[in-house]
C-alpha cells in the first residue's frame, strides 16, 4: 500500500500571501490529521478531518483552515502568512478518528520570507 | 495542562551499546502511547504503540517500551543500537481522539 503523500515537497512564500498544502491519505483511511513542526514549539495539532468534517481543532488562528474531499484527501490552506509560519507541516492518516494509530506523510517545508 | 516529557534532548552512545529513552506523561486515565522516529527532513515513522494489555511492546527494528502506570512512563529501549539508529525520536500521547500530543523530542548520536 502506498503511504501517505503530500504535496508540494518544499514551498517558499512572502509575508502576506497565502498557501495550499494537500495531503493524500493512505488507502482506505478516512481520518487525515495536520501537525506543525517548528524548531521552537516543536510539533503542535493543528486540526482533523474525518468523512470531511472537521472533528478536532488545535490552537491556531483562523489563519489556519483545512477541508476534506469525499475521497479523503485533504488541503490545509494558510492566509496571510507570517514569517513565523515557516515550518514543516505533516499530515497523518488513519482509519478512524477518535484514538487510533496515524501515519505520518514525509511533509512540506513551508518557507516566509 | 497536558504533557508529555522527554527530559533528554540529546543523546550519544556508541554503536552495539544499549538504549533507553525516556518519556513521562501526566494524565490520568489510561493513556494510549506512541513512539515516532524522525530521520533529517523526513516525515514520522511509527516505531510501537500501547494501547492496552501487555504493559512490554514490541516494535519494529528491533525496539521495545514498558508502560509503567506507576510512573506514568513509557521508555523505549533497544538492547543494541545500530549507525541507522541516529535519528529524532518523539513520544506521543493519545487520548480519546486522534489529537496526538508530543514531547519535545530526543536527538540520538551513535558514535562508531
Amino acid at each position: 500500500k502506498a503511504g501517505v503523500t503530500q504535496t508540494p515537497r518544499y514551498l517558499i512564500k512572502t509575508r502576506g500571501q497565502q498557501v495550499t498544502l494537500s495531503c493524500s491519505p493512505i488507502s482506505g483511511h478516512r481520518s487525515v490529521s495536520w501537525y506543525q513542526q517548528t524548531p521552537g514549539q516543536g510539533l503542535q495539532f493543528l486540526f482533523e478531518y474525518f468523512s470531511e468534517t472537521q472533528r478536532n481543532k488545535g490552537n491556531f488562528p483562523g489563519r489556519f483552515s483545512g477541508r476534506q474531499f469525499s475521497n479523503s484527501r485533504s488541503e490545509m490552506n494558510v492566509s496571510t502568512l507570517e514569517l513565523g509560519d515557516s515550518a514543516l507541516y505533516l499530515c497523518a492518516s488513519s482509519l478512524t478518528t477518535g484514538t487510533d494509530t496515524q501515519y505520518f506523510g514525509p511533509g512540506t517545508r513551508l518557507t516566509v520570507l | 495542562a497536558q504533557s508529555v516529557t522527554q527530559p533528554d534532548i540529546h543523546i550519544t552512545v556508541s554503536e552495539g551499546a544499549s538504549l533507553e529513552l525516556r518519556c513521562n506523561y501526566s494524565y490520568g486515565a489510561t493513556p494510549y502511547l506512541f513512539w515516532y522516529v524522525q530521520s533529517p527532513g523526513q516525515g514520522l515513522q511509527l516505531l510501537l504503540k500501547y494501547f492496552s494489555g501487555d504493559t512490554l511492546v514490541q516494535g519494529i527494528k528491533g525496539f521495545e517500551a514498558e508502560f509503567k502506570r506507576s510512573q506514568s512512563s513509557f521508555n523505549l529501549r533497544k538492547p543494541s543500537v545500530h549507525w541507522s539508529d541516529a535519528a529524532e525520536y518523539f513520544c506521543a500521547y493519545g487520548g480519546a481522539t486522534n489529537k496526538l500530543i508530543f514531547g519535545t523530542g530526543t536527538l540520538l548520536a551513535v558514535q562508531p
